[in-house]
C-alpha cells in the first residue's frame, strides 16, 4: 500500500524567511509524485509533477525536488499569497494509471 | 481554456436520502477521477473511469458508485447518505496519456452536507 507522509504539519513564516516542505513516501513502483496548492474551500492546485529521482523543477519563488524516498518543496523568499496548504501526492504502480494517495499536507501561512 | 466544472458546488440532504454529482472534465481530456476530503482523512480516491469504464475502486462501501458519458462527463452517486459522508468531492480530470501528460488537474469540488 502506498504511503505518503509530510512535516511539519503546519509552519508560519516571516515574510522572505526561506523554507522547506518535506513529502517522503512509500509506494510500489513510482508513476510520479505531483504537489498541489490548495486555499480554503477551493480544489488542489496543480503545482508540479516529478518522476525520477534527482528531478528538480522549479516555478517562482517554488522548486521542488525529489529523491528515492521522499521530495522537497522549496519555499524561496515567500510573500503572503504563498500561505495555502501544500499537498505531496504519489501514483505507484499498484493502482490505476491515475489513481493518486495523498498526504495530510503542511499548512504554510506567511506573515507580512 | 476552460478547467474543470463541477455542479453543484453546495448540497445539503439527510440521512437516508442519495445524491449525485456531476463533473465535466477539461476539453480533450478522457479520463476522471472522484476523491472525498474530509479533515480528519484528508484527500481519498474513490474511483476512475476512462472511457466510459471504471478503472479503479477505492476503499469506499458500495453506496458510492459513479459513471461516465461517451463525452467523458462523469456522475457520482451516493446512495442512502449517513452523517459521514459529509465531505468535500472533487472530480480530477487527466488526458491519459503517457507522461508527461498523467498530471490530472481539479475542479473546486462539491461540498455536501449531510444532516
Amino acid at each position: 500500500e502506498d504511503q505518503v507522509t509530510q512535516s511539519p504539519e503546519a509552519l508560519r513564516l516571516q515574510e522572505g524567511e526561506s523554507s522547506s516542505l518535506n513529502c517522503s513516501y512509500t509506494v510500489s513502483g513510482l508513476r510520479g509524485l505531483f504537489w498541489y496548492r490548495q486555499d480554503p474551500g477551493k480544489g488542489p492546485e496543480f503545482l508540479f509533477t516529478l518522476y525520477s529521482a534527482g528531478e528538480e523543477k522549479e516555478k517562482e519563488r517554488l522548486k521542488a525536488t525529489l529523491t528515492k524516498k521522499e521530495s522537497f518543496l522549496h519555499i524561496t523568499a515567500p510573500k503572503p499569497e504563498d500561505s495555502a496548504t501544500y499537498l505531496c501526492a504519489v501514483q505507484g504502480r499498484s493502482g490505476s494509471a491515475r489513481q493518486l494517495t495523498f498526504g495530510s499536507g503542511t499548512q504554510l501561512t506567511v506573515l507580512p | 481554456k476552460a478547467g474543470v466544472t463541477q455542479t453543484p458546488r453546495y448540497l445539503i440532504k439527510t440521512r437516508g436520502q442519495q445524491v449525485t454529482l456531476s463533473c465535466s472534465p477539461i476539453s480533450g481530456h478522457r479520463s476522471v477521477s472522484w476523491y472525498q476530503q474530509t479533515p480528519g482523512q484528508g484527500l481519498q480516491f474513490l474511483f476512475e473511469y476512462f472511457s466510459e469504464t471504471q478503472r479503479n475502486k477505492g476503499n469506499f462501501p458500495g453506496r458510492f458508485s459513479g459513471r461516465q458519458f461517451s463525452n467523458s462527463r462523469s456522475e457520482m452517486n451516493v446512495s442512502t447518505l449517513e452523517l459521514g459522508d459529509s465531505a468535500l468531492y472533487l472530480c480530477a480530470s487527466s488526458l491519459a496519456g503517457l507522461q508527461p501528460n498523467n498530471e490530472q488537474f481539479f475542479g473546486p469540488g462539491t461540498r455536501l452536507t449531510v444532516l
